[in-house]
């Protein structure tokens, strides 16, 4: 069964940088048949997809973040990295890293980690 | 960006009871619509893909329907475990966009 987990600090001070992993067990990102997500819930309000990687290397990634963003993989490890720089306090989530398959033109998030608590505060 | 718009964003409803929860596209996205079900403090389940194809193991009590800007999760029979907060998902056109979400109470 495949099973995501994110980690890393869960406060964050202002103007910093935000990372995370996400450690996949059950499967690989070296998969060809899939890509690698980040999707934030800020609190109170919806999903916010952030960015996708392919185990190539290969990134894409929401406009609205893409100058602070940064999405990595390293197979070795079976993990994927998220790194958001200049964060404030509308950068406060729970942060999900989420399996990504695109399929007959759809495009979908079918296996999520249970999420980490992200704080942006001094 | 494609803006998706849920409604209602909230429900009442008793076990056995039928419910319907509407998303809107702000443009045409043929079929590319996602659900998914997200339980408190648990991470989101994909339920249905494609407008109406439901994931493996999702009970067939629940629907998709529709295309081009609107579509529906029907839910019949509603059972304990139904109750949960639903986010519709278009995959037309990158950035991938979610809609508020409806949640269902009790």
């Amino acid at each position: 069964q495949l099973q995501l987990q994110e980690s890393g600090p869960g406060l964050v001070k202002p103007s910093e940088t935000l990372s995370l992993t996400c450690t996949v067990s059950g499967g690989s990102v070296s998969s060809s048949s899939y890509y690698w997500a980040w999707i934030r819930q800020p609190p109170g309000r919806g999903l916010e997809w952030i960015g996708s990687i392919y185990y190539s290397g290969n990134t894409y990634s929401n406009p609205s973040l893409r100058s602070r963003l940064t999405v990595s993989v390293d197979r070795s490890e079976n993990q994927f990295f998220l790194k958001l720089s200049s964060v404030t306090a509308a950068d406060t989530a729970v942060y999900y890293c989420a399996r990504h398959l695109r399929y007959s033109g759809n495009e979908l998030f079918d296996y999520w980690g249970q999420g980490m608590q992200v704080t942006v505060s001094s | 960006d494609i803006q998706m718009t849920q409604s209602p964003s909230s429900l009442s409803a008793s076990v056995g009871d039928r419910v319907t929860i509407t998303c809107r596209a702000s443009q045409s996205i043929s079929n590319y619509l996602n659900w998914y079900q997200q339980k408190p403090g648990k991470a989101p389940k994909l339920l249905i893909y494609g407008a109406s194809t439901l994931q493996s193991g999702v009970p067939s009590r629940l629907r998709g329907s529709g295309s081009g800007t609107d579509f529906t999760l029907t839910i019949s029979d509603l059972q304990p475990a139904d109750f949960a907060t639903y986010f519709c998902q278009q995959s037309y056109l990158s950035p991938w966009t979610f809609g508020q979400g409806t949640r269902v109470e009790i």
